[in-house]
């Protein structure tokens, strides 16, 4: 496709439920990102991949978070036993070398909310 | 830890007016900043970035300038118009450039 695409656009999970959130990069993107923005917040870091190598996983705020990039593309960001606090917007993003520095493509996110 | 912050958080402003958003970063060994817009329930658009070694960039009514000692930098938005209605995010990154420390961005309402 011509974008990143993040699909469920919306879900409610119930407090500890597990939930799995898609993200199909731009075809032949190298790396990708999670990061997850909090209502009224700037996005916060989670993960990072280059290719199907998990490179940085710094932010996951704990180990109820994991990430995945089984063949280099498609990413799945995975909640285990969602908390309230879990409620955010979660952006991926893709660029086309290592790094952050040359052409990326932020989705529209996923909206979690947890009840 | 690279702190970000974005003053003012909320700026509404009659059309046609000159504005000034102010950001500011605590670790200056910045490898680029970068200016993005945010409309609800859309993505993140790049607006305007400045490498390190840059003093400003401008894009059309954009202008953003860089103080990379100081820490600081401004997005400048000449005649404003109700489509620059959205929030400004700024993001630094640092040498190992594999992630954006985001501020929390200012949401701007630009009033017919």
């Amino acid at each position: 496709g011509a974008g990143v695409s993040q699909s469920p656009r919306y879900k409610v999970a119930k407090r500890g439920q597990d939930v799995a959130l898609r993200c199909d990069p731009i075809s032949g993107h190298v790396s990708l990102f999670w990061y997850q923005q909090a209502l009224g917040q700037g996005p916060e870091f989670l993960t990072y991949f280059q290719n199907e190598a998990q490179l940085d996983k710094s932010g996951l705020p704990s180990d109820r978070f994991f990430a995945e990039r089984p063949e280099g593309s498609v990413s799945t960001l995975k909640i285990q036993r969602t908390q309230q606090e879990d409620s955010a917007v979660y952006l991926c993003a893709s660029s086309l070398y290592a790094g952050l520095n040359y052409g990326y493509t932020f989705g529209s996110g996923t909206r979690l909310t947890v009840v | 830890k690279q702190e970000v912050t974005q003053i003012p958080a909320a700026l509404s402003v009659p059309e046609g007016e000159n504005l000034v958003l102010n950001c500011s970063f605590t670790d200056s060994a910045i490898y680029n900043l970068q200016w993005f817009r945010q409309d609800p329930g859309k993505g993140l658009t790049s607006l305007l970035l400045i490498q390190s070694s840059q003093r400003e960039q401008t894009s059309g009514r954009l202008n953003a300038s860089l103080d990379k000692s100081s820490g600081r930098s401004t997005l400048y938005i000449a005649a404003s118009q109700p489509g620059d209605s959205a929030t400004y995010l700024c993001a630094v990154i640092l040498d190992n450039f594999n992630k954006f420390y985001f501020g929390s961005g200012t949401k701007l309402n630009v009033k017919p």
